[in-house]
């Protein structure tokens, strides 16, 4: 069965990196791709970006795009996520999620990792 | 970008009532790509609707979605205990996705 499994949560310091992993197995790589999405305290879902699991290509919502890089192995099915310059409003539940590739990009969300937590506090 | 108003906010219903939650959007939705998802505390969300009317493999019959254009609906026809929570709708017809704001669904 498709499963995306996501490392655990992390604690940082404003200014500081994280890297997020979101291991996928259970349907072919190449064939979907892999978006990010982030749910701050209570609040609703935000969409980052995404990567195609096809040719690694990427698109990033603007609100992150200079801080934001996505990236895969191909040789084990890994999708990373890095967010640089960590902000306080970084804080929230970070999910990896599985959709097809349309025409104009990411379809519908068919399957969610567990959600990584990054606390972003000084 | 596409902005996405959910309404209402909070629905209060008893078990056995039906729900209608709405999704309207700021511009009309190319080829009806909208979808709904339904997320419990603690939990990723899970797909319900997309293509605005499809369930998604697994969702009971009573949850069922509409709508064209700008403005679409999710109605549940009998609401059993286990479908209190958060619902959000998404649109994927544009580059960049965007989900509406949810609406909170609590036992009356």
């Amino acid at each position: 069965q498709v499963q995306l499994v996501q490392s655990g949560g992390e604690v940082k310091k404003p200014g500081a990196s994280v890297k997020v992993s979101c291991k996928t197995s259970g349907y072919i790589f190449s064939n979907y791709g892999i978006s990010w999405v982030r749910q701050a305290p209570g609040q609703g879902l935000e969409w980052m970006g995404w990567i195609s699991g096809h040719n690694g290509n990427t698109r990033y919502e603007q609100k992150v795009q200079d801080r934001v890089s996505m990236t895969m192995d191909t040789s084990t099915n890994l999708v990373y996520m890095e967010l640089r310059s960590l902000r306080t409003d970084d804080t929230a539940v970070y999910f990896c999620v599985r959709h097809l590739i349309g025409v104009g990009g990411p379809y519908y969300f068919d399957s969610w990792g567990q959600g990584t937590l990054v606390t972003v506090s000084s | 970008e596409l902005v996405l108003t959910q309404s209402p906010g909070t629905l209060s219903l008893s078990p056995g009532e039906g729900a209608t939650l709405s999704c309207g959007a700021s511009q009309s939705v190319r080829s009806n790509f909208l979808a709904w998802y339904q997320q419990k505390p603690g939990q990723a969300p899970r797909l319900l609707i997309y293509g605005a009317s499809t369930r998604a493999t697994g969702i009971p019959a009573r949850f069922s979605g509409s709508g064209s254009g700008t403005d679409f609906t999710l109605t549940i026809s009998r609401l059993e205990p286990e479908d209190f929570a958060v619902y959000y709708c998404q649109q994927y017809g544009s580059s960049l996705i965007t989900f509406g704001q949810g609406t909170r669904l609590e036992i009356k």
